[in-house]
């Protein structure tokens, strides 16, 4: 069983819909949560970036995390084509090495 | 803030030849960077730990002989592939850890790594 466990998709949605994400984990000291986006041919650019279980808003984005369940999530609202690209989970304990998922690729149909 | 560069952003070389690749923090320190490989559709793999003035930490199954870093400064760190063959081929992206803050790592954009 992988560490965390995405769906790696593709997901393809309509502009101005919802894009819901998420992923599973197994290991439950993982403390630090983060959402990444990375279009293709670049690196990955962070985009939330959560500690412990709760809920974090940043513009047209939500993180939730619960620990309970080792489960998060990643809404986007009113989605853009712009949006379109891949987002990877990624989560760490107290160092620094992080445990990424294999990512979800979203395509926003404009 | 936080922008990480990578240098060269592609290359292509002979196999049997040593490639550079260079990871700058540009407007912080970076006590710890860290160098991922990335395969088409696939997640990023974590390579090695590297910290300013110290060896780096391999991952298991990571040739430390075949995958050079030097973290010469805090704000540069270099990954030299050695005797590179065809199967080297992949997208090397390096990240970096502000120095004092716990959060998270920033990423550069990659370098992409193709061996005839």
């Amino acid at each position: 069983q992988k560490e965390v466990e995405q769906d790696p998709g593709p997901l393809s949605v309509p502009e101005g819909a919802i894009v819901s994400l998420n992923c599973t984990y197994s290991n439950s000291a993982f403390q630090y949560f983060m959402w990444y986006r990375q279009y293709s041919r670049k690196g990955p650019e962070l985009l939330m970036y959560t500690y412990s279980s709760g809920n974090k808003e940043d513009g047209r984005f939500t993180a939730q995390v619960d620990k309970s369940s080792k489960y998060i999530s990643l809404f986007i609202r009113d989605s853009q084509p712009s949006d379109s690209a891949t987002y990877l989970c990624a989560m760490r304990i107290n160092d620094y090495k992080l445990s990424f998922g294999a990512g979800t690729t979203v395509t926003v149909r404009a | 803030g936080a922008v990480v560069s990578q240098h060269p952003s592609w290359v292509i070389c002979k196999s049997g030849t040593s490639v550079k690749i260079e990871c700058r923090s540009l407007d912080f320190q970076a006590t710890t960077m860290f160098w991922y490989r990335q395969f088409p559709k696939q997640s990023l793999m974590l390579m090695a730990t590297s910290n300013e003035g110290s060896k780096a930490t391999y991952e298991q199954g990571v040739e430390k002989d075949k995958f050079l870093i030097n973290h010469a400064s805090l704000t540069l760190s270099t990954l030299t592939v050695t005797s590179a063959h065809p199967e080297d081929s992949s997208f090397y992206i390096c990240s970096a850890k502000p120095s004092g803050r716990v959060e998270t790592q920033y990423f550069g954009p990659g370098t992409r790594l193709l061996v005839l």
